[in-house]
């Protein structure tokens, strides 16, 4: 079992919609990450949370340590925000090195 | 400010061939990582580096891999005698300090013939 599992796989939405991504992970952990990877393959980071919410402009980051899950949501959601919408934890003591999710392809439609 | 540089985009090699991947980190910056992204797979941790110093390499492979951050100059990660399995992108990540946020480069995308 990976130690960072997304739910969907993929996510196909209309222009506007409200959109929901979710995390859980199965490690105790120090922080955890959101990611956005384009179809050009450059990675932008989106949010570093270790606790409660987080927001900019449409996006809004959650987390929940004790249930060992984290949201992303888009409002008002676009086609440009169509990308690969990776998680990443920092499982405590373990260095800041990153552990990966494999990631949701969000497509939004027009 | 720049942001994290990466060098080549792209490289093709054959295999046998050595390759050798650049990062330069964003300005301040003295924490490297370097991330792997098979094809059709996910991103997985490969080293840690502190300026001069390698923190952490339990995602390296044992042989042909190696990676160093040099006092002067980019963090340079460097693959012998590639074979096929070592197409990839490879990503680079900075942060100012440990346990702070990544900033991470535009890859390296290896082709091995």
């Amino acid at each position: 079992k990976n130690e960072v599992e997304q739910s969907p796989q993929n996510l196909t939405a209309q222009e506007g919609e409200f959109i929901t991504i979710n995390c859980s992970y199965s490690v105790g952990i120090s922080a955890l990450h959101w990611l956005q990877q384009h179809p050009g393959g450059g990675i932008v980071s989106l949010f570093m949370l270790s606790s409660g919410k987080k927001k900019h402009g449409r996006l809004i980051a959650t987390i929940n340590i004790q249930e060992k899950h984290s949201s992303l949501h888009i409002t008002a959601s676009h086609p440009r925000d169509s990308a690969v919408y990776i998680c990443a934890v920092e499982v405590a003591g373990a260095n800041s090195k990153l552990t990966f999710g494999k990631g949701i392809t969000l497509s939004v439609r027009p | 400010n720049a942001g994290v540089m990466q060098n080549p985009r792209h490289l093709v090699r054959r295999r046998g061939q050595e390759a050798r991947l650049r990062c330069s980190p964003m300005k301040g910056h003295s924490h490297v990582y370097w991330y792997r992204q098979l094809p059709e797979e996910g991103l997985k941790f490969m080293v840690y580096l502190q300026k001069e110093n390698i923190i952490d390499e339990s995602g390296m492979p044992k042989e042909r891999f190696s990676a160093e951050f040099p006092k002067e100059g980019p963090s340079i990660l460097r693959i012998q005698q590639v074979v096929r399995g070592d197409s990839a992108a490879y990503f680079c990540a900075s942060s100012l300090l440990a346990a702070h946020e990544q900033f991470f480069g535009p890859g390296t995308r290896l082709t091995v013939l």
